[in-house]
């Protein structure tokens, strides 16, 4: 079956540290999107792709990129991980109106 | 500034008993709604979506959308346990390739 997964489930790093979160996805999608969850925030928008070579800011897109050289993949880097980033992250793709939403990876910065 | 509203709760509701959910929303730009459900420790999953005004039914569930007053609700009629859980409403400002903007989520307890 086709699926949307990310890697790892659950990561601990130090502030300061560049970091970088896995998102695969099988069913073929174009649209592929970065989402944190905080309690008290709600799910908010990091980045998102239309495509290959395409990427889009969103909502909260200070501290973090995404680059996307293959329909599958949209990886999200935290190029200096600070204490605010500690969250829950939630990978997306989707065609038409439905999105698919990955499994979640909790970052804890320290 | 696109916003989606929603009670935090948490709403208790007794088991069988019809749950009304609501959200409102900022922007009347906006071309479509969704209800997701999202267990604890889980991600979310969609339940249905909603772009025009008006009722939309699928099995125990009933999406209602009114763009005049930007307000939008989920029904779920005959309650049960497994329905215990967050609902986040999100919009869509936009065509279909761009992201959700999400409510913060309604806490939904139903009670056996």
């Amino acid at each position: 079956d086709a699926e949307i997964t990310q890697s790892p489930r659950h990561k601990i790093t130090e502030t300061g540290r560049q970091v970088t979160l896995a998102c695969h996805q099988t069913w073929n999608h174009n649209n592929m999107f970065w989402y944190r969850q905080d309690l008290g925030h709600g799910l908010r928008l990091i980045h998102y792709s239309y495509g290959v070579q395409d990427t889009n800011k969103g909502e909260v897109s200070d501290g973090y990129s995404v680059s996307r050289s293959n329909t599958e993949d949209l990886p999200l880097t935290l190029e200096s991980a600070a204490s605010s980033q500690t969250s829950v992250y939630f990978c997306a793709s989707s065609v038409g109106s439905e999105a698919f939403f990955g499994q979640g990876t909790r970052l804890t910065v320290v | 500034q696109k916003e989606v509203e929603q009670n935090s709760g948490p709403l208790s509701v007794p088991e069988g008993a019809i749950a009304s959910l609501n959200c409102t929303y900022s922007d009347r730009g906006s071309q479509s709604f969704f209800w997701y459900r999202q267990y604890s420790g889980k991600s979310p999953e969609l339940i249905m979506f909603i772009y025009s005004n008006g009722d939309k039914e699928d099995g125990r569930f009933t999406a209602q959308l009114n763009k005049a007053s930007q307000y939008v609700s989920l029904l779920i009629r005959d309650s049960q346990p497994s329905d215990s859980a967050t609902y986040l409403c999100a919009g869509r400002w936009g065509g279909g390739a761009d992201g959700l903007t999400f409510g913060k989520g309604t806490h939904l307890i139903i009670q056996p």
